[in-house]
Order: C-alpha cells, then structure tokens, then sequence
C-alpha cells in the first residue's frame, strides 16, 4: 500500500478484556516496529520484526503483551486482561532499510475504562 | 545503551522568526539520526536524517538540521517559522550497530501568528 495503516482508529475497552491492534506495513519493508506513545512520554519501544528472523520483543512491558507478525507482512498486536495504564496510542512504522527513515502509521488511540 | 535528550517540552516562537528546536543524544560509535513531526492525531512524519557526509542536511518543509559530533547534538532549525510549523517534533538515534531507533520526549513548537 501507499503507506502503513492501522486498525482500528480508536479502540475504547472494558478494564480485563483482551485487545488485538492491526498493521499493515508498505509493501516490501522488511522491518516492522511496534511503538507506544503516552502523554508526555515520547515513545516507548515495544517489540521488532525483521523479516522472517525472530523478534526483539526487549520493549514488551508485561508477558499480557504479545505480537505477531504473519508472512512477513501484516503484524498484529495483542493486550490481554487490559488495565488503565494500557491506556495510550499504539504506533506502528515499517521500514526497507534502517538508514532509509521509518514509515508511521496514524495510530491506535487505545482506552481502558 | 542510546538515549535521546530534548530538553526543551515547549517552544514559543513568533512567526516569520527563526526556530530552533534542540536535540542531544548519547549512542556508541557514528549515530543515524533522524526529526519526525506530529500533527495532531496523526502519525510521525519523516521530515530529515543525518547518516553520513556534511553536518548540515536539509529536509522537508524548509527545514534542516546540524550533527554537531563534538556537543552530541543535532538541532532542528528553521530560517522563519510558520503557523503551520506547530506540532510535536521528535528526534530520533540509532547507533550503527543497533536496529531499534531511540525516540526523544517530543517538542512543542507553538509559532504565534
């Protein structure tokens, strides 16, 4: 595609529940990062793809944060038994070469209530 | 370890004057570095990288940026600000040996009519 996208836009969910966070990178970008972006935080590295290698999943904050990423293309973002502090904009961004730039997605804005 | 350093959460500037938005970081060996701009409710857009070659590199919108090795830094700079200018800029590093970019706390940029 033109660019990477997400889905959905916005998620609101009930404090417990599992959420799953799409992306969908440009075609052919090998590597493939998952972000999370709190207010006043900046971003927060949280797990990276690089073809069919095994991901550096150093950033996940807990074992209910899971992603995967099926034939090298769409990745998909799992948080389970969600709590409030899950709360922020979930941010995805691809990328053909590291010293090329990243790609970034509009975003997840995820709420837990 | 790679950290990211703007010291600045807020920039105020008049438009038509000159901005600069400042940027250190700490990473082992030649860094890549990179500016993103975030407008509201999008995604990080690229707007220029330094990897290589002459210290002051141009970019999107008018902006550049100088890698100043000897301060660790690499400020974003612009010759007359725009109301359109304001958003939130990152920076960005990632050391030559490292695939996982580390993201600065995010700017302000506020340009007053």
């Amino acid at each position: 595609g033109a660019g990477v996208s997400q889905s959905p836009s916005n998620k609101v969910t009930e404090k417990g529940k599992d959420v799953e966070l799409r992306c969908d990178p440009i075609s052919g970008h090998t590597a493939l990062y998952w972000y999370r972006q709190s207010l006043g935080q900046g971003l927060e590295f949280l797990i990276y793809f690089q073809g069919n290698s095994a991901p550096d999943k150093s950033g996940l904050p807990s074992d209910r944060f899971s992603a995967e990423r099926t034939g090298g293309s769409v990745s998909t973002l799992t948080i389970q038994r969600t709590q409030q502090e899950d709360s922020a904009v979930y941010l995805c961004a691809s990328s053909l070469q590291i010293n090329y730039g990243y790609t970034f997605g509009s975003g997840t804005r995820l709420t837990v209530v | 370890a790679q950290s990211v350093a703007q010291p600045e959460d807020q920039v105020n500037v008049a438009e038509g004057n000159p901005l600069t938005v400042k940027c250190t970081y700490s990473v082992s060996g030649n860094p890549y570095l990179f500016w993103y701009v975030q407008y509201p409710n999008r995604g990080l857009q690229f707007l220029l990288k330094y990897i290589t070659g002459d210290n002051l590199v141009k970019g999107s919108y008018g902006f550049e940026a100088e890698f100043n090795k000897s301060q660790t830094s690499f400020h974003l700079k612009k010759p007359s600000a725009l109301v359109s200018d304001s958003a939130l800029y990152f920076c960005a590093a990632l050391s030559g040996g490292s695939y996982i970019p580390t993201f600065g706390r995010g700017t302000s940029l506020i340009v007053h009519p």
